[in-house]
């Protein structure tokens, strides 16, 4: 039962343009999502992250929006950079989830120069 | 450099053999946790803590064993080496049980069982 998904396994974009990755959930007990983004051979770094009380949430280059009633959230990148080539990560997490992360199957975004 | 240690980078074992991977932070975190990583399968959760000496089952439990004496270390010990626990493994830390300001992340153990 995969609480978390992604979709898209893969995206390229060409440098300049608007990145959007997308990722769905099934369980309304989820009250925080995030993103994180991963390089080879090294850890997952947090990104961004939103609460469900809220709908949008920007740092920067990065913006996460969240659709309640749709149970989806999307992770735009705008302008995208070659450095922003990385396997992406969504989780969520839930009040009463403890310090539990549910992921999603990630997302390898490639941006051509 | 503040963040998440974790020892060794690499290992190999043999099928039934016996290994604790080390997990170590300095930030002062109360929550930890380990994940595996399989390809396509995103981050698993294999057992979560959420202050020395609590800790608890998450969603891979099985062929793992771990405990927490100190707020600094989170041990995964492997009782007897499988292949189906070839995988990367991931520590990570946060002073927030949600999450919502990240979770940091060690730079993994790469495990091969043969």
């Amino acid at each position: 039962d995969q609480q978390v998904k992604q979709n898209s396994p893969s995206l390229s974009v060409q440098e300049g343009r608007i990145s959007i990755l997308n990722c769905d959930y099934t369980n309304s007990m989820f009250d925080y999502f995030l993103w994180y983004k991963k390089y080879p051979a090294e850890g997952p770094t947090f990104l961004i992250s939103i609460s469900s009380i809220k709908d949008k949430n920007e740092d920067g280059r990065f913006t996460v929006f969240l659709n309640k009633s749709a149970k989806h959230l999307s992770l735009h990148i705008v302008p995208s950079q070659p450095g922003d080539s990385a396997v992406y990560f969504c989780a969520a997490s839930g009040e009463t989830s403890g310090s539990r992360l549910t992921f999603g199957e990630g997302t390898q975004l490639t941006v051509n120069p | 450099n503040a963040g998440v240690t974790q020892t060794p980078k690499f290992q190999v074992l043999k099928t039934g053999q016996s290994m604790t991977l080390q997990c170590a932070q300095d930030m002062n975190h109360e929550y930890m946790s380990w994940y595996r990583q399989d390809p396509g399968m995103g981050l698993r959760l294999i057992h979560y803590s959420v202050g020395a000496g609590i800790t608890d089952q998450g969603e891979v439990p099985n062929g793992y064993n771990v405990s927490r004496s100190t707020t600094e270390d989170f041990p995964l010990r492997l009782l007897s080496a499988a292949p189906s626990q070839t995988s990367v493994y991931f520590c990570a830390s946060s002073y927030s049980p949600t999450g919502l300001y990240g979770y940091t992340f060690g730079s993994g153990t790469r495990l091969t069982v043969v």
